[in-house]
């Protein structure tokens, strides 16, 4: 079975500014995904960037990338430029795939991070 | 484009009873799931499927039952309400070449 943890409860950050989320997971599966999701107040869980384990480059989406150290099972968040929006809980999850990238449909979540971005 | 959609957003239900929370999506996907989100624990899942009339257990499966008749409903059934299901329920669901799951916008559920 996969475990992810996520070590910092609550994290705050001033606007403009760069705040990285930890994320460590453990398993003995070679082929898998990993995604961070973000929870903003309004309860919806909205993705915010995915990376596939065989990819060695750090997956990024504009203000968002990843700092990915396989050998070490660790997968951290870098926001760039804080902004208010920003403000949410930040969830770390594994799924693991088959032959292809076929997906077994399961994602395992670590216990999430409270992010505050502070005007 | 609807996406995912759960109802209800909110439920109040005393122990003993019985509820069904519905969840559809209109995109074709062949996996849909049903996670929990309890503080200070993340989202676990309870049920899952990787296409119509195939339904597996996640890790937290006691108390709920599902079926898929068609690709594009997942209800999930609370056979007899406790308070240890209160909990926001959410349901999510992907294409077999998606590996980014949508989700619902849940529902609370409260057991009193």
């Amino acid at each position: 079975a996969q475990t992810v943890t996520q070590s910092q409860p609550e994290m705050s950050v001033q606007e403009a500014e760069t705040v990285t989320l930890s994320c460590t997971y453990d398993t003995s599966e070679s082929n898998y995904y990993l995604f961070w999701y973000k929870q903003p107040p309004s309860r919806q869980m909205i993705l915010v960037i995915r990376q596939e384990a065989y990819k060695q480059q750090n997956a990024t989406e504009n203000r968002f990338s990843v700092n990915f150290q396989k050998a070490a099972k660790s997968f951290s968040l870098k926001i760039s430029d804080s902004q208010l929006g920003d403000t949410a809980m930040y969830f770390c999850a594994f799924m693991k795939h088959g032959p292809g990238g076929t997906s077994y449909g399961k994602l395992t979540f670590g216990q999430g991070t409270i992010l505050t971005v502070h005007p | 484009n609807a996406g995912v959609t759960q109802t209800p957003k909110f439920q109040v239900l005393k122990t003993g009873q019985s509820m069904t929370l519905q969840c559809a999506q209109d995109m074709n996907h062949e996996y849909m799931s049903w996670y929990r989100q309890d503080p200070g624990m993340g989202l676990r899942l309870i049920h899952y499927s990787v296409g119509a009339g195939i339904t597996d257990q996640g890790e937290v499966p006691n108390g709920y039952n599902v079926s898929r008749s068609t690709t594009e409903d997942f209800p999930l059934r609370l056979l007899s309400a406790a308070p240890s299901q209160t909990s926001v329920y959410f349901c999510a669901s992907s294409g077999r070449g998606n590996y980014g799951y949508t989700f619902g916008s849940g529902t609370r559920l409260t057991v009193v």
